[in-house]
């Protein structure tokens, strides 16, 4: 079955405490990015990559850091989470050429205490 | 900066009728128009895509337009049922090689039955 899986789904922190939330498609995509949702806000992009070591900034990058080693992974790092930075977050993948329909994961709900 | 817009941010119609949910956007430089659905606690699934150079597309009781040069798509969704009570997004990808998608905020829609 085609899916974007993340983790964890949920996630309470403090100010400061270092985490990851990883990223992990089977489809063998190109293009991968990360989204965060706040009411209001819409959907917005936080980095993206278009293929294996080739990322970049999205609209909202400040506080989050991505790397992109493996195709099928693209993990999100807050080096120092603020609580500004709760939000449910989105990852995404598609095929880098013809339509771009991406494949979304169910969400993490970060909670920065 | 792209722009998307959806009106109206809620929506609740009782089980059969038609209805049309709106977006607009600001710059009409775009690939495609994508229409997606989100369920509570559930990531985003694609229900159409429309490239720049098509008007139109269907799929089952949905049918969503497109008018590029007025800034405006609309998805229709007829007969409706309770189940298709989520909250449907519209974005569009803009003219740049990143392959990012702007997002409008959403119509929370609700099906009474």
């Amino acid at each position: 079955e085609a899916q974007v899986t993340q983790n964890p789904r949920y996630l309470i922190t403090v100010t400061g405490k270092k985490l990851t939330v990883t990223c992990s498609q089977n489809m063998n995509h190109e293009y991968m990015s990360w989204y965060r949702q706040d009411p209001g806000l819409g959907l917005r992009q936080i980095y993206y990559s278009m293929n294996v070591e080739v990322t970049d900034k999205g609209d909202v990058p400040e506080g989050y850091k991505v790397s992109r080693k493996e195709k099928r992974n693209f993990p999100l790092i807050l080096e120092s989470p603020s609580p500004n930075q709760t939000s449910l977050y989105f990852c995404a993948s598609s095929l880098w050429s013809g339509e771009n329909i991406q494949y979304f994961g169910a969400g993490t709900r970060l909670s920065v205490l | 900066k792209q722009e998307v817009t959806q009106i109206p941010a809620a929506l609740s119609v009782p089980e059969g009728e038609n209805l049309v949910l709106n977006c607009s956007f600001t710059d009409s430089a775009i690939y495609n128009l994508q229409w997606f659905r989100q369920d509570p606690g559930k990531g985003l699934t694609s229900l159409l895509l429309i490239q720049s150079s098509q008007r139109e597309q269907t799929s089952g009781r949905l049918n969503a337009s497109l008018d590029k040069s007025s800034g405006r798509s609309t998805l229709y969704i007829a007969a409706s049922q309770p189940g298709d009570s989520a909250t449907y997004l519209c974005a569009v990808e803009g003219g740049g090689s990143a392959r990012q998608l702007t997002f409008g905020s959403g119509t929370q829609l609700t099906v009474l039955p």
